[in-house]
């Protein structure tokens, strides 16, 4: 079966751009959750989904990150004014269940800020 | 922030050797898993052992956990070219939501 696929596999952006990821989990899963991941380092937890329901943002680096999961499949996320430091891997990954076991990622957005 | 520390950060062994990397951690945990990722991809999950459990097999890995150390190690035996990748705990906030994962371990393994 399908996998969690992600869209753009790649994405260059200025400075100042508006940028959104796309997430496609497993087809079922419950939780979807989207981690960043710099150069040789371990990914970063971001924010977390159960269904439709945002239960945790705690990651998010800013307010210019936001995600949504509007119907509780296709996730989102959006990162308004990129800058620099923003250029990483982000990861969507999703489970079966409720609680954070065994889950299934996607190959990952590499996100370059100019 | 990391939850989890591995060492050492970076193995290189022969084929047929066994690797071990370790694993720290610092508040309780409902489980610990371990995940696999080859350069440019996205994780792989490899095998979770819960809080209540001390040691888990699953084909050439066998996993140990130490509650009281706070503490995990991964063992690779009979190593071969294919297991070459980053290797990374996770554990959970005790709360079943979000995992946190550590720095991992890169492991190389030469033909």
């Amino acid at each position: 079966g399908a996998g969690v696929s992600q869209s753009p596999r790649y994405k260059v952006a200025k400075r100042g751009q508006d940028v959104a990821l796309r997430c496609d989990p497993i087809s079922g899963h419950v939780s979807l959750f989207w981690y960043q991941q710099a150069l040789g380092q371990g990914p970063e937890f971001l924010t977390y989904f159960q269904n439709e329901a945002q239960l945790d943002k705690s990651g998010l680096p800013s307010d210019r990150f936001f995600a949504e999961r509007p119907e509780g499949s296709v996730s989102t996320l959006k990162i308004q004014r990129t800058q620099q430091e923003d250029s990483a891997v982000y990861l969507c990954a999703s489970s079966p269940g409720r609680r954070s076991e065994k889950l299934f990622f996607g190959s990952g957005t590499q996100l370059s800020v100019l | 922030s990391q939850q989890g520390e591995e060492d050492p950060q970076a193995l290189s062994i022969q084929e047929g050797e066994n690797a071990t990397m370790n694993c720290s951690y610092k508040t309780s945990i409902n489980n610990l898993q371990w995940y696999r990722q080859n350069s440019g991809r996205g994780l792989v999950h490899l095998i979770l052992i819960r809080s209540n459990e001390r040691e888990k097999h699953s084909g050439r890995l066998r996993v140990t956990l130490d509650t009281s150390k706070k503490s995990s190690s991964l063992l690779i035996t009979a190593s071969r070219a294919a297991d070459t990748a980053s290797y990374f705990c996770a554990t959970d906030d005790n709360q079943g939501g979000k995992l946190i994962f550590g720095q991992g371990t890169e492991l190389s393994v030469k033909p």
